[in-house]
């Protein structure tokens, strides 16, 4: 069973400082990670994608993968109170279907 | 930047009807995907479609389900007996390979009464 676990939230951190998010996931197998961003009643939107362990940053944002010990993070530089969202982590076990696997999210707020 | 659209945005239907729901991948994607979102819930996968074929299903997509792309553009997912419990948010996903990113359409809002 692949599964994905995610602290629900909510994070609290005030504007300007640095959002920490964590992921774990099951599956030894699963290759790539994907951050997505989804607001309330919106579709997720894709932020980040991280394939290989280490850092990868994009803008505010750094993607951080450790495969050894099974655990992706994304950290948000600067945040701002639009940032404040449902951050999902989901996981692909690279065969043929590409299947993704979300954790059930973690709820960010940015406090003015 | 190209999207994937869905339609219609709310469907509203009576237990036991049936339904389906549309979605317009990006154009120069090949890989498709279903996922469904029941209200406060986990993102869950349903299927996956590629070259007209069924790459992978989830055990939620029973034989009340049932995908296809009839016109090269459009991409439907169709449940044949809707119940109660097949309210949720459906999303489209579309990646240009099995490897890359998958973009989200807006979504469909099922309602079953």
């Amino acid at each position: 069973q692949k599964e994905v676990e995610q602290n629900s939230g909510p994070l609290s951190v005030p504007e300007g400082a640095i959002a920490s998010l964590n992921c774990t996931y099951s599956d030894r197998g699963s290759q790539s990670f994907f951050w997505y961003r989804q607001y309330s009643g919106k579709s997720p939107e894709l932020i980040m994608s991280i394939y290989s362990n280490g850092d990868k940053e994009d803008g505010r944002f750094t993607a951080q993968l450790n495969k050894a010990s099974q655990y992706v993070s994304l950290l948000i530089r600067d945040s701002q109170p639009s940032d404040s969202a449902t951050y999902l982590c989901a996981a692909a076990f690279n065969n043929a279907g590409n299947m993704l696997t979300f954790g059930g999210g973690t709820r960010l707020m940015v406090k003015p | 930047e190209p999207e994937v659209t869905q339609t219609p945005s709310h469907q509203v239907t009576q237990m036991g009807q049936e339904v389906i729901l549309r979605c317009v991948p990006i154009s120069n994607h090949l890989y498709f995907y279903w996922y469904r979102q029941i209200l406060g819930q986990k993102v869950e996968f349903l299927v996956s479609f590629y070259n007209n074929e069924i790459s992978e299903k989830s055990e939620i997509f029973d034989d009340q389900f049932s995908v296809e792309r009839p016109d090269g553009s459009n991409f439907t997912l169709k449940i044949r007996s809707t119940k109660l419990e097949d309210s949720a948010m459906y999303f489209c996903a579309a990646s240009a390979s099995a490897l890359n990113e998958q973009f989200f359409g807006p979504g469909t809002r099922l309602t079953v009464l």
